[in-house]
This record gives C-alpha cells, structure tokens and sequence, in this order.
C-alpha cells in the first residue's frame, strides 16, 4: 500500500522558472513531512521539512505548501537553477513509528540553463 | 565530521549467495535505518535501530533479510540466497536519536544480482 503518492515523474523547467512538485499522503497520523534531495550517486539530504500546524515554510527559494484537509503538500522551487537538478522525494513520519519514514516515489528535476 | 558511510560502494553477485553490507552511522547517533531504493522507486523502508531497544523490522521483505547493530554503532545488513529481485541501491541513515527527525544518510550500496 502507497502511502505517499507524488507527482509528476519528471519536470523540466527552464532557469529561473518555478518548478511544483506534488504529494498526497492517506495516513492521517502522519506528524512530519519532510523533502529530500538527491544527486546522482549521493545519499538523499533533508532539504525542507514541515509540520501539520503551519500551512506553509519557506527556507531561502524552497517553499513547502501544506493542505491538511485535503491530505497534500507541495514543494516549490523559486527561480530555479541548474544546480537544483536532481531528485526530489517527499516522505512522511507517523507519530507512532519514531524511525519510519514513508517516502514518495520521486521526481527528477532538470532545470535547462 | 564525518558522514554515514557505507561498504561496499558496489556489490555484485550470483542470485543464490549471501551478501553482507555495512553501515558506519554518524558517531553519535543512537537511532539507525536501513532502506531500499529500487530503480524509479521512492526509498523503502527495511528495519530501524534505536539504541537498546528491540529493533523495527517491520519493513523486511522475507525471511532472508536480517540486520544486527553491534555495539550501538556498526550496523550489518544481510540478505541470504539473494534473489534477482533484490538487486537495488541499500541505503543507510542515522539520527541523533528517537523522534530527532532528521535522518542523515549515507552513500548507498549498489547491489547486482546476476
């Protein structure tokens, strides 16, 4: 059973363009919604987190969107660049299940120069 | 400091052996995962360490996945008689402890099985 659902697969965006990637989650126990980013042949690393009692973060040009009556979040990507090129995983942590993260399937990213 | 750091880098071998993978968490850190990331498939969820209690395996896939953290620190995971179907990217991460919610991960383990 998926539980964090994302989209799109893929997204190209030209530099300096927004790029929008989506995630809906069912688990309505999930406390924890974090984004990571991750390059070729490298690790995952947190990028943005939130929490469900704020609607939205921004860190820099990341921004998290968060809708808990509908069950989504969405990261945004202000003036993307081609360094931002990798990719990106939404995930989700239960209140109950300390260590699990349950993560989306990913999208690539590339952002054409 | 040093990162999460994972051995071997690339493992390759024949569908019916038993392989070992290692995972050195950041010094430190009490809680320790382990996950699975199967090409064009988001990360998977295998088992999780914290400290002395017993560990989360609920995300092991079969009787042939186990894992052991020795010590508090070097965690070993192994998969017996693998199977094609397991060849995919091992990921480790550690974090500073229960509930900290940001896990650091290593470089993975690229695992073929022939």
């Amino acid at each position: 059973q998926q539980q964090v659902k994302q989209s799109p697969q893929s997204l190209i965006v030209q530099k300096g363009g927004i790029s929008i990637i989506n995630c809906a989650y069912e688990n309505t126990a999930f406390d924890y919604f974090p984004w990571y980013q991750q390059f070729p042949g490298k690790g995952p690393a947190l990028l943005i987190a939130i929490r469900p009692d704020v609607s939205e973060k921004k860190e820099g040009r990341f921004t998290i969107s968060f809708n808990k009556s509908a069950k989504q979040f969405s990261l945004h990507i202000m003036d993307s660049q081609p360094g931002d090129s990798a990719t990106y995983f939404c995930a989700a942590r239960g209140t109950t299940s300390y260590g699990k993260l349950t993560f989306g399937q990913g999208t690539i990213l590339t952002v054409h120069p | 400091g040093a990162g999460v750091s994972q051995s071997p880098s690339n493992k390759v071998t024949e569908k019916g052996k038993d392989v070992e993978l290692r995972c050195d968490p950041i010094s430190g850190h009490t809680a320790l995962y382990w996950y699975r990331q199967s090409l064009g498939q988001g990360l998977e969820f295998l088992i999780y360490f914290q400290g002395n209690s017993a560990p989360d395996k609920s995300g092991l896939p079969s009787d042939r996945f186990s894992a052991e953290r020795t010590g508090g620190s070097v965690s070993t995971l192994t998969i017996q008689r693998t199977q094609q179907e397991d060849s995919a990217v091992y990921l480790c991460a550690s974090s500073p402890g229960q509930g900290e919610t940001e896990q650091f991960f290593g470089p993975g383990t690229r695992l073929t099985v022939l």
